[in-house]
C-alpha cells in the first residue's frame, strides 16, 4: 500500500509566476491537507479539503488555493510566487485522527 | 489561541546518551490530541505517538518514551540509549478536534557517534 505521494519532489520559479503542487493520499483516507514549512521552522497549516470542499483555512493569502478530486487527491496552486513562498510544501492524508504525511515538494522561488 | 513551544533550538548527545525533548502546549479546549513526528533530512514527517488530553498515562515504546503533564502543560519525549539513526528534527503538534494542526518549531537532534 503506498503512502502519501507527491509531485513534483522540487521545483524552481521565478517571482510572479504560478505553481501547482500536487498530492495521492493514503488508500483509505478521504481529507487532504497541506502545510508550507519554511527553513527552520515548523509546518504552518494551509488549508484542509474533504468531500472535494475546503473545510478549513489557515492564515494564507488568497493566492493559496486547492482542490480536491472525486479519487482524494489534491492540488495545491499559488498565484503570483513571492520570494517568500519558497518552502517544503507537504500534503497530510487523514482518515480521523491518523494523519500521513508526504515526502514532500521542494518551491524554490528566485 | 493555541500555541506549541520547543525551546530547545538544537541538541547535541554522545551516542548512547539519553536525550528529553520539551514541549509545551498552550490551549484553552479540554479535548486536544498531543503528537510528535520526527523528521529526517529527507523531509517526510514521520508519526511517533498521539495521546490525547484525557489519557496522562506515561507511554514507553522501545527506546522512546513520552511524559504528558497536564499540571504543566508539557509533552517530554525522551529517547533513551541514542543513536545515530535518531538523528533528526523532532516536532511537538497540538490537534484541536475540528481544527488544525499547530506545530512547534521543532528540536534538531544531533547524534554523535
Amino acid at each position: 500500500d503506498a503512502g502519501v505521494t507527491q509531485s513534483p519532489t522540487h521545483l524552481i520559479k521565478t517571482r510572479g509566476q504560478q505553481v501547482t503542487l500536487r498530492c495521492s493520499p493514503k488508500s483509505g483516507h478521504d481529507t487532504v491537507s497541506w502545510y508550507q514549512q519554511a527553513l527552520g521552522q515548523g509546518p504552518q497549516f494551509i488549508f484542509q479539503y474533504y468531500e472535494e470542499e475546503e473545510r478549513q483555512r489557515g492564515n494564507f493569502p488568497d493566492r493559496f488555493s486547492g482542490h480536491q478530486f472525486p479519487n482524494y487527491s489534491s492540488e495545491l496552486n499559488v498565484n503570483a510566487l513571492l520570494l517568500g513562498d519558497s518552502a517544503l510544501y507537504l500534503c497530510a492524508s487523514s482518515w480521523g485522527l491518523e494523519q500521513f504525511f508526504g515526502p514532500g515538494t521542494r518551491l524554490t522561488v528566485l | 489561541a493555541q500555541k506549541v513551544t520547543q525551546a530547545q533550538t538544537e541538541i547535541s548527545v554522545v551516542e548512547k546518551e539519553d536525550v528529553t525533548l520539551d514541549c509545551v502546549y498552550e490551549t484553552r479546549d479540554t479535548t486536544y490530541y498531543l503528537f510528535w513526528y520526527k523528521q529526517p533530512p529527507s523531509g517526510e514527517l514521520v508519526f511517533l505517538i498521539r495521546r490525547n488530553s484525557f489519557d496522562e498515562q506515561n507511554e514507553i515504546s522501545g527506546r522512546y518514551s513520552w511524559n504528558f503533564q497536564k499540571s504543566t502543560s508539557s509533552f517530554n519525549f525522551t529517547i533513551t540509549a541514542s543513536q545515530v539513526v535518531d538523528s533528526a528534527v523532532y516536532f511537538c503538534a497540538l490537534l484541536i478536534p475540528g481544527n488544525q494542526f499547530y506545530f512547534g518549531t521543532g528540536t534538531s537532534l544531533t547524534v554523535i557517534p
